[in-house]
């Protein structure tokens, strides 16, 4: 699986855009983005999921470029509540027998203040 | 929908003894993944199951490790002899495998501290 980096920590205030990027040099062709979020004592919670160029849902946006080596995550106007760890994760999902291995790095430490 | 559940949410151990979680999945689930996950790390996977047949395990579970899913719904991890390194919160997930797009749902965990 493509090994990520991303920032340790960031910090923002209410009512702030949001941008994570997360950088993944040897991302292979069949592999996806995805984002989790965990909250203290508690598993992490699917944010969103791309491939290339852009994913929005009613949580946050993701943008990919055309050469797929970076991600950044966009979460518009965060609240306190969003102040949680943010992973960005690479790899090729649901091959058959192969199950979703996700590897998770050390995240991104978001804190929203006021 | 009730989401992923573990139990229990915390357990405390003497080192040595024998431990066991459960995790109930989400129903009609048919992928089940268990995680640990240290301080200030992210989770680290440790096995996985498709229905009741385990598929996968990780280096990281030792002997003293073992996992089961019957029927391939609940699954049970059991550590025998456990140590101060297993000191952990342990994260189930489960899933409905569809290729790509495959979403995994974690429950909140079982704290172990193995003291």
């Amino acid at each position: 699986l493509a090994k990520t980096t991303q920032p340790i920590s960031m910090d923002s205030y209410e009512g702030q855009e949001v941008n994570i990027t997360c950088s993944h040099n040897n991302i292979a062709t069949n592999d996806y983005i995805t984002w989790y979020q965990q909250f203290p004592s508690q598993g992490p919670r699917f944010i969103i999921q791309g491939y290339k160029t852009k994913v929005t849902n009613e949580v946050a946006s993701l943008f990919i470029p055309a050469d797929r080596k970076s991600s950044t995550l966009s979460l518009p106007r965060v609240s306190l509540s969003d102040t949680a760890v943010y992973y960005c994760l690479v790899g090729e999902w649901g091959l058959t027998g192969g199950g979703n291995k996700l590897t998770f790095g050390t995240g991104t430490q978001l804190k929203v203040e006021l | 929908d009730t989401g992923v559940s573990q139990d229990p949410r915390h357990k405390i151990t003497k080192r040595g003894q024998n431990v066991t979680f459960r995790c109930d999945p989400i129903s009609e689930h048919n992928r089940l993944y268990w995680y640990r996950q240290t301080l200030g790390q992210g989770p680290e996977f440790l096995t996985y199951f498709q229905n009741e047949a385990q598929l996968e395990k990780s280096r990281l579970l030792s002997d003293r490790f073992s996992a089961e899913r019957p029927k391939g719904s609940f699954s049970t991890l059991e550590i025998q002899r456990t140590e101060q390194g297993d000191s952990a919160m342990y994260l189930c997930a489960s899933s409905f495998g569809q290729g790509v797009n495959e979403k995994l749902f974690f429950g909140s965990g079982t704290q172990l501290s193995v003291l």
